[in-house]
């Protein structure tokens, strides 16, 4: 069954610090790995997509990395700001699974000021 | 619009009662996909379309959903004498095409409570 556990549940930060959020996951036969914000009330927003041959991807801000050998990714964030403030979910597609994703239950992240 | 609409944004209804949920996708999505939300925890996948076929139906946890996607474009699910279990956020997301690392545009979802 493929799993993902993400760490920290929260966090809280100051406006313009950095912060690393922690996903570990499993799935198989792997796929990809996306890492989606959703703001309180809102749908999720894809952030980055990586295939097994990718380790890093970025999205301005926002620098994924994956370690297919260990099952780790992480999400770095650089200079936070308050609209940084969300649930980040780290997500698993398994090869043959027809695109249906397997969902972490989120780092909430606070930025204040 | 350019996104994923959902209606209704929030629906209350009381035990038994059955209720409908639309999503319309992005023109031109042949992929479509529901998810559960519950509180504090991540989507949940329920059942998935390519056009108007439902390929895969494994997550709806009872016989009480219902999804359809009669014309491979709008979507309902439709959920049966609802029971309080069935309060959530359900969300529809759409991908372009079929492959497996198509990205999936969601919409804001519809809060279903059940009293």
């Amino acid at each position: 069954k493929n799993q993902v556990e993400q760490s920290p549940q929260s966090l809280i930060i100051l406006e313009g610090k950095n912060c690393t959020l922690q996903c570990n996951y499993t799935v198989s036969p792997f796929s990809n790995l996306r890492w989606y914000k959703q703001d309180t009330g809102r749908g999720p927003v894809s952030l980055t997509i990586m295939t097994f041959s990718e380790n890093t991807k970025s999205n301005g801000r926002y620098t994924a990395t994956l370690d297919a050998d260990t099952k780790q990714s992480s999400l770095h964030i650089t200079a936070s700001q308050l609209s940084d403030s969300a649930s980040y979910i780290c997500v698993v597609s398994a090869t043959g699974g027809g695109n249906k994703l397997t969902f972490g239950t989120g780092t909430q992240l606070k930025v204040e000021l | 619009g350019a996104g994923v609409s959902q209606s209704p944004r929030y629906k209350v209804a009381k035990r038994g009662q059955d209720v409908a949920l639309r999503c319309d996708p992005i023109s031109g999505h042949v992929s479509l996909f529901w998810y559960q939300q519950a509180l504090g925890q991540g989507p949940e996948f329920l059942t998935y379309f390519q056009n108007e076929a439902q390929l895969d139906k494994s997550g709806l946890p009872s016989d009480r959903f219902f999804a359809e996607r009669p014309e491979g474009s709008v979507s309902t699910l439709k959920i049966q004498r609802t029971q309080q279990e069935d309060s959530a956020v359900y969300l529809c997301a759409s991908s372009h095409g079929q492959g497996e690392n198509q990205p999936q545009h969601f919409g804001d979802g519809t809060r279903l409570s059940i009293l």
